[in-house]
């Protein structure tokens, strides 16, 4: 199985800030890793797919970039709205499997 | 508007089986993509379960070797869950997405395994 580390695991941040997370994957993922936000009591949100390309109806002050094993996820300007746990996936290969989440807190 | 409500009992005595059903709607089952289960345990870790293709092929994670089930019945669009041997262990909340990048969500349903 490919084992995805995820941190931190938790990020407490002012309005306005850039906040990054990142995912490192035991092997190569081929870009194919993608990034979801989950607020308390709902489903998870598919923010990102294939590293970089947003989802429809996604903001664009949230971003993905990465390669190979190493791979980040960044909100710029954080609004009140973006305060959810976030998670990454890799999909390169089965069993699929899930970072172990950064909880987003407003300071 | 693509839509997937899991439904199911929301506790399950230890060693009984854990069965659950994801109604889709706005999308017919067999026109394409896999079909997934997913949990999320009480410590936040999330696990993959397995999938049905729209062809009606399986499969499964590993780490849950012949415990799993996954069915479906394309007449009324839903495919179904069955977990064997349920321990504490299980006790997590369930959700059913679409494809194997998780485009669509259900809402999920919490399920609780204790005597």
């Amino acid at each position: 199985d490919i084992q995805m580390t995820q941190s931190p695991p938790s990020l407490s941040a002012s309005l306005g800030d850039k906040v990054t997370i990142t995912c490192q994957a035991s092997q190569n993922i081929n870009k194919y890793i993608a990034w979801y936000q989950q607020k308390p009591g709902k489903a998870p949100r598919q923010l990102i797919r294939y590293t970089s390309t947003l989802v429809s109806g996604t903001p664009s002050r949230f971003s993905g970039s990465g390669s190979g094993r190493d791979y980040s996820f960044s909100i710029s300007n954080v609004e009140s709205e973006d305060i959810a746990s976030y998670y990454c996936l890799q999909y390169d290969n089965l069993p699929l499997t899930f970072g172990s989440g950064t909880k987003l807190e407003i300071k | 508007e693509i839509q997937l409500q899991e439904s199911g009992p929301g506790l399950v005595k230890p060693s009984q089986s854990l069965s659950l059903t994801c109604s889709v709607t706005g999308y017919t089952i067999t026109s394409g993509y896999d079909w997934s289960w997913i949990r999320k345990f009480p410590g936040n870790k999330m696990e993959w379960m397995g999938y049905i293709s729209y062809s009606g092929s399986t499969n499964y994670n590993p780490s849950l070797k012949s415990r799993i089930s996954i069915t479906r019945d394309t007449s009324k669009n839903q495919f179904f869950l069955q977990l064997n041997s349920v321990t504490t262990e299980d006790t997590a909340t369930y959700y059913c997405a679409r494809g194997t990048r998780f485009d669509y969500w259900g809402q999920g349903v919490m399920v609780t395994v204790s005597s």
